[in-house]
């Protein structure tokens, strides 16, 4: 059974730049779906879709987030990455990680989510 | 930029008792909708896809109806674990959204 796990540090400084690996577990990332999705929630913004990214390494990004976002793929490791740039206290949030099904889909399964603090 | 609304925000209902969730889109997403279920700190878990197609393993008591604009979750007779927040997600178009959520507590 396909999991997926989120790790990274819980605590960013403002202005630098939070970095998150999610990895999968039970099967490859070619498993399922072939689309892999960062998701967050805050108490202030609820659940916000952050980006997708395809097995080939095509991704598509929400433009509420003004290009800090991107997603990467490391099918060696069995790994996708998040990395979001000039972060604020508005960047807080639990970050999911979540198998997506087709190019624009559904999320399952998510991973348990980490939390990231942006404080200094 | 689709605006998906959650109503009410909270619904209280006695364990035994129907309960109807509604999401609306501010345009039409087709049958392009998903429900999720989330207990507190867990990741939400997908319930509905397709407006009305249950996902593995999820029991008969959940069920999805509607199409463009207007839909509804229906949890038949409330357990008590399904005591927890409901979202929905339109996936008919970028960026993909969530509802802000519908909680059920025990009445």
């Amino acid at each position: 059974q396909l999991q997926v796990q989120e790790s990274g540090p819980g605590l960013v400084k403002p202005s630098e730049t939070l970095s998150l690996t999610c990895t999968v577990s039970g099967g490859s990332l070619n498993s399922n779906s072939f689309y892999w999705a960062w998701i967050r929630q805050s108490p202030g913004r609820g659940l916000e879709w952050i980006g997708t990214i395809h097995y080939s390494g095509s991704t598509y990004d929400n433009p509420s987030l003004k290009s800090r976002a991107t997603i990467s793929i490391d099918t060696s490791k069995n790994q996708l990455s998040l990395n979001l740039t000039s972060v604020t206290a508005a960047d807080t949030a639990v970050y999911f990680c979540a198998n997506q099904w087709l190019v624009r889909g559904w999320f399952d399964p998510w991973g348990q989510g980490t939390l990231v603090t942006v404080s200094s | 930029e689709i605006v998906m609304t959650q109503s009410p925000a909270t619904l209280s209902v006695s364990p035994g008792e129907r309960a109807t969730l509604s999401c609306r889109a501010s345009q039409s997403v087709s049958h392009n909708l998903a429900w999720y279920q989330q207990k507190p700190g867990q990741a939400p878990r997908l319930l509905i896809y397709g407006a009305s197609t249950r996902a593995t393993g999820i029991p008969a008591r959940f069920s999805g109806s509607g199409s463009g604009t207007e839909f509804t979750l229906t949890i038949s007779s409330l357990q008590s674990e399904d005591f927890a927040v409901y979202y929905c997600q339109q996936y008919d178009n970028w960026p993909l959204a969530f509802g802000q959520g519908t909680k059920v507590e025990i009445k």
